[in-house]
C-alpha cells in the first residue's frame, strides 16, 4: 500500500522557537494533504487542507499565521509551528489522499505521527 | 456538519471475551466514507476497514467483523476471542463528498484493554 513519511518523528524546542515538520507521499503524488492534531488521551481534530500550489485551507479556530503551510511539491507538505508555546505541544499526524484510488474509495493515507514538546 | 460518536470512552475485557466497539455518525453527504483506525502507544494509526455509504454489507477479516446499519447511522466493530495485543485505541471515522472529501472526522475513540 501507500506510504506516507513525517519528519520529525519527534521534536523538543523551546518556548518562542519555530518548528517545521514535513509530511511525504512516497510512492503517490498527493494533490491534496491534510493536517490533523490530536492532544493526549483525544481526537484526531482536522486543522486544514494542504492543495498544491494554492494557499491551505484551515478548520475554525486554527490561527493561519501561526500554523503556516507550504504544498510546494505533489509529495511534500510542511507544516511550521511558529513561535511555539507549551500548549502547542501535541502529536501532529498529516494524512495524503491518492487521487487515483480517492475517485471511488475515498482513499487516503496517514503518516506516523510527529510528537512535538514545547518546553 | 458531520459527527461521529463513540459513546464507550473506555471497555475492559479478560482475554477471549467478544467486544463489540458502537459508531454512530451523522451525515448530510449522499456518498460517505466510514472507517476504522486502530492506534496502539506508539500512536500511528493503522488502517482496518473503510465502507462506503452503498455497501451495507457486513464484513468479516478474522477476528474482526463491521456491522453496517444506515437505518440506524451505525457501523459498529466486533472482536471475536479478544487478545492482549488487541489492547489499544480505536477511533471510527467519516468522510463524505464534495467539500468533505478526504477530511476526515474522527469519533472520540474508545479505548479498550484486554486483560490476560
Amino acid at each position: 500500500g501507500a506510504v506516507v513519511s513525517q519528519h520529525p518523528s519527534w521534536v523538543i524546542c523551546k518556548s518562542g522557537t519555530s518548528v517545521k515538520i514535513e509530511c511525504r507521499s512516497l510512492d503517490f503524488q498527493a494533490t491534496t494533504m491534510f493536517w490533523y492534531r490530536q492532544f493526549p488521551k483525544q481526537s484526531l481534530m482536522l486543522m486544514a487542507t494542504s492543495n498544491e500550489g494554492s494557499k491551505a485551507t484551515y478548520e475554525q479556530g486554527v490561527e493561519k499565521d501561526k500554523f503556516l503551510i507550504n504544498h510546494a511539491s505533489l509529495t511534500l507538505s510542511t507544516l511550521t509551528v511558529t513561535s511555539a508555546h507549551p500548549e502547542d505541544s501535541s502529536f501532529y499526524i498529516c494524512s495524503a489522499r491518492d487521487p487515483v484510488s480517492a475517485a471511488h474509495t475515498d482513499t487516503q493515507y496517514f503518516g506516523p505521527g510527529t510528537r512535538l514538546t514545547v518546553l | 456538519a458531520q459527527k461521529v460518536t463513540q459513546a464507550q470512552t473506555e471497555i475492559s475485557v479478560v482475554e477471549k471475551e467478544d467486544v463489540t466497539l458502537d459508531c454512530v455518525y451523522e451525515t448530510r453527504d449522499t456518498t460517505y466514507y466510514l472507517f476504522w483506525y486502530k492506534q496502539p502507544p506508539s500512536g500511528e494509526l493503522v488502517f482496518l476497514i473503510r465502507r462506503n455509504s452503498f455497501d451495507e454489507q457486513n464484513e468479516i477479516s478474522g477476528r474482526y467483523s463491521w456491522n453496517f446499519q444506515k437505518s440506524t447511522s451505525s457501523f459498529n466493530f466486533t472482536i471475536t476471542a479478544s487478545q492482549v495485543v488487541d489492547s489499544a485505541v480505536y477511533f471510527c471515522a467519516l468522510s463524505g463528498e464534495n467539500t468533505n472529501a478526504g477530511k476526515s472526522t474522527f469519533g472520540d475513540g474508545t479505548t479498550l484493554t484486554v486483560k490476560p
